[in-house]
């Protein structure tokens, strides 16, 4: 079966880099059309997409957050790497990552999830 | 980016209740609009895509219906363990959006 599991600090400075991993198991990153994204979910608030890296390496940012992300995959490890520059007390949140089987971007696996407290 | 407005934000309903969800787009979005289905603590559900087509593992009470710009998402008869926060997101144009969720209340 298919499972995602972020990995990742709990806490970072602001200006801080943070750098967050998606170990996946049950499919392939370099099967067609299968993707992997990175969501977040500020506390009490809705759900915000980040990025996604598709099998090709086709990768897709938040025009809002693009100059601070950057998304990569190491398909033998079967992880997807997410990095995100100069961090900032707005930026705490749950961060998931989650599988599509399709182009068309629906997100039918999640990991639990990654608590990110940005704090001094 | 298109802007997808959920309403109601939140409702209050009983067991056995039929409950309506609806979900707007900016623009049209065709029928790449998807339902998720998120409690308390926990990563959110799939249930429905492509707007009417059910998730695998989910439940005949919840169906999916619209097209272009206005979608919904309805429960036939609430059960307990459907209490719970949902969105809408599409993905027929980047970036993908989600609305604002609606938190479906005892």
């Amino acid at each position: 079966q298919i499972t995602l599991k972020e990995s990742g600090p709990t806490l970072v400075k602001p200006t801080q880099t943070l750098t967050l991993t998606c170990t996946f198991s049950g499919f392939s990153l370099s099967t067609s059309g299968v993707g992997v994204g990175w969501i977040r979910q500020p506390p009490g608030k809705a759900l915000e997409w980040l990025a996604l890296i598709y099998w090709d390496a086709d990768k897709r940012y938040s025009p809002s957050l693009k100059s601070r992300l950057t998304i990569t995959k190491d398909t033998s490890k079967n992880q997807v790497v997410l990095t995100m520059t100069n961090m900032d007390p707005v930026d705490t949140a749950t961060y998931y990552c989650a599988h599509t089987p399709s182009i068309a971007i629906r997100l039918d696996y999640w990991g639990q999830g990654n608590l990110v407290t940005v704090s001094s | 980016d298109i802007q997808m407005t959920q309403s109601p934000s939140s409702l209050s309903a009983s067991v056995g209740d039929r409950v309506t969800i609806s979900c707007r787009a900016s623009q049209s979005v065709s029928t790449y609009l998807n339902w998720y289905q998120q409690k308390p603590g926990k990563a959110p559900k799939l249930l429905i895509y492509g707007a009417s087509s059910l998730q695998s593992g989910v439940p005949s009470r919840f169906t999916g219906s619209g097209s272009g710009t206005d979608f919904t998402l309805a429960i036939s008869s609430l059960q307990p363990e459907d209490f719970a926060t949902y969105y809408c997101q599409q993905s027929s144009i980047p970036p993908p959006t989600f609305g604002g969720g609606t938190k479906v209340e005892i």
